[in-house]
């Protein structure tokens, strides 16, 4: 099965900071990563899908890129409200996996 | 709209079975992948498995198969997951989630909380 390297585990950054994060997949997986917030005590919620794609409602400050093994998932400018765990996780062919996640504070 | 409500927390005793439920709601329930994930204190996402209600396809993450058993009535909109024996390290919230075409899961349960304890 796949597996997906996520980093860092954690990180704190500044209000305004520009923060990224990658997911290393352990085989090529085309453009099919997904990547999701998850609050304290709430379920996740979808951001990006297929790498680079914002889902509707989400703010354009979020972004994503990358393709085959190598991903990366973008806040442009932190804010506030975007303390959160952020996930990728990877599809092929009905079985999914899961990054071990990345927490973001505010320094 | 589309929901996906999970079934209430349940506090259980090791060896005890169990099965929790996740209704569908506001879409064609047999028309989508359903997903149940792990979470354990404190720790990240597992994906378990997923079933297609439409025909009962089932497929397990390796780490889950023989652990859990993922099933769907599609009469009632309802997929459940269950377990013959707890565990204490079954303790852990479990979220159902459907799944988009493309391999995403779009709308998640609100998770029901599993305690085994003695």
């Amino acid at each position: 099965d796949i597996q997906m390297t996520q980093s860092p585990s954690s990180l704190s950054a500044s209000v305004g900071d520009r923060v990224t994060i990658t997911c290393q997949a352990s085989q090529d997986i085309s453009n099919y990563l997904n990547w999701y917030q998850q609050k304290p005590g709430k379920a996740p919620k979808l951001l990006i899908y297929d790498a680079s794609n914002l889902e509707t409602g989400v703010p354009s400050r979020f972004s994503g890129s990358g393709s085959g093994t190598d991903f990366t998932f973008t806040i442009s400018s932190l804010q506030p409200e975007d303390i959160a765990t952020y996930y990728c996780q990877q599809y092929d062919n009905i079985f999914l996996t899961f990054g071990g996640g990345t927490k973001v504070e505010i320094k | 709209e589309v929901q996906l409500v999970q079934s209430g927390a349940e506090v259980k005793k090791p060896g005890e079975s169990l099965k929790i439920s996740c209704k569908g709601s506001g879409y064609s329930f047999t028309s989508y992948w359903i997903g149940w994930v792990r979470q354990m204190p404190g720790k990240g996402l597992e994906w378990m498995g997923i079933i297609y209600p439409g025909d009962s396809d089932t497929r397990y993450s390796p780490s889950f198969q023989g652990q859990v058993t993922i099933s769907a009535d599609k009469s009632i909109s309802t997929a459940y997951l269950q377990w013959s024996s707890l565990k204490a390290s079954d303790t852990a919230m479990y979220y159902c989630a459907r799944l988009f075409p493309q391999g995403s899961f779009g709308v998640w349960g609100q998770g029901t909380l599993v305690t085994v304890s003695s």
